[in-house]
C-alpha cells in the first residue's frame, strides 16, 4: 500500500519559518493536502491541491511541491501554530495520511 | 453554517457492534462524498472509509474491511458507520468529514467534532 513519510518533529522559534516535508513514491503525480490538529480539537484543512489555501487560513501558511516531496511552510510562525500537521494524498481510491509532524514553537 | 455532528460512540466489549452517525447541515449533503477518519489515543490520523455522493462507491482501509460498513441516507442528511466485530485496536476518536475533491484527488474541507469509541476486552 502507498505510504508518505513526514519527519516526526520540527522545532522553530517564534517569528521564524517552519518547513514540514512529506515524501512518497510518485508523489509528484498526486495532489497533497495538509491538516493542522491541535490537542482535543478536530483537524483543520490548511492547504489542498499542493498549494491552495482555504478561505480563513492565514497567509503565513503555504504549500509547495518539488519532485516527490511536498512541503508545508509557515512563515512568521506564531505560538498558536504549535500543533500536529498531517499530509494526505489520494491513491487508488483510498486516502493515505502521513504519520504526522509535531511542530514545536520554542 | 456548515455543521457535522457525530454521535453513537461509547464503551463496548470486544466482538460487539456499534453504529456511529453523523448529522450534516449547512450544505447539500447529497452532492458530496463523505469520509470516516479515526485517531487512536496518542496516535496519528487514520483514514477508515469513504462513500461517494450517492453511496454507489465505497472503500475501506484494509484493517476494517469485512467488519465496518459506511452508508448514507441522503433524505436524512446523515452518514453512518456500522462497526461489527470490534477489537481493542478500534479504540479511537472517530471523525466524519466532508470530501471536496474532484476527479483525481480527495481532501476533507470540513470535519465533525468526533465521537469516542472505546473497545474493552
Amino acid at each position: 500500500s502507498y505510504e508518505v513519510t513526514q519527519p516526526p518533529s520540527v522545532s522553530v522559534s517564534p517569528g521564524q519559518t517552519a518547513s514540514i516535508t512529506c515524501s512518497g513514491d510518485k508523489l509528484g503525480d498526486k495532489y497533497a493536502c495538509w491538516y493542522q490538529v491541535k490537542p482535543g480539537q478536530s483537524p483543520v484543512l490548511v492547504i489542498y491541491q499542493d498549494i491552495q489555501r482555504p478561505s480563513g487560513i492565514p497567509e503565513r501558511f503555504s504549500g509547495s511541491k518539488s519532485g516527490n516531496t511536498a512541503t508545508l511552510t509557515i512563515s512568521g510562525t506564531q505560538a498558536m501554530d504549535e500543533a500536529d500537521y498531517y499530509c494526505q494524498v489520494w491513491d487508488s481510491g483510498t486516502v493515505v495520511f502521513g504519520g504526522g509532524t509535531k511542530l514545536t514553537v520554542l | 453554517q456548515v455543521q457535522l455532528v457525530g454521535s453513537g460512540g461509547g464503551v463496548v466489549q470486544s466482538g460487539r457492534s456499534l453504529r456511529l452517525s453523523c448529522a450534516v447541515s449547512g450544505f447539500t449533503f447529497s452532492n458530496y462524498g463523505m469520509h470516516w477518519v479515526r485517531q487512536a489515543p496518542g496516535k496519528g490520523l487514520e483514514w477508515v472509509a469513504v462513500t461517494s455522493y450517492d453511496g454507489s462507491n465505497k472503500n475501506y482501509v484494509d484493517s476494517v474491511k469485512g467488519r465496518f460498513t459506511i452508508s448514507r441516507d441522503n433524505s436524512k442528511n446523515t452518514l453512518y458507520l456500522q462497526m461489527n466485530s470490534l477489537r481493542a485496536e478500534d479504540t479511537a476518536v472517530y471523525y466524519c468529514a466532508k470530501d471536496d475533491g474532484t476527479g483525481g484527488t480527495s481532501f476533507m474541507d470540513v470535519w465533525g467534532k468526533g465521537t469516542t469509541v472505546t473497545v474493552s476486552s
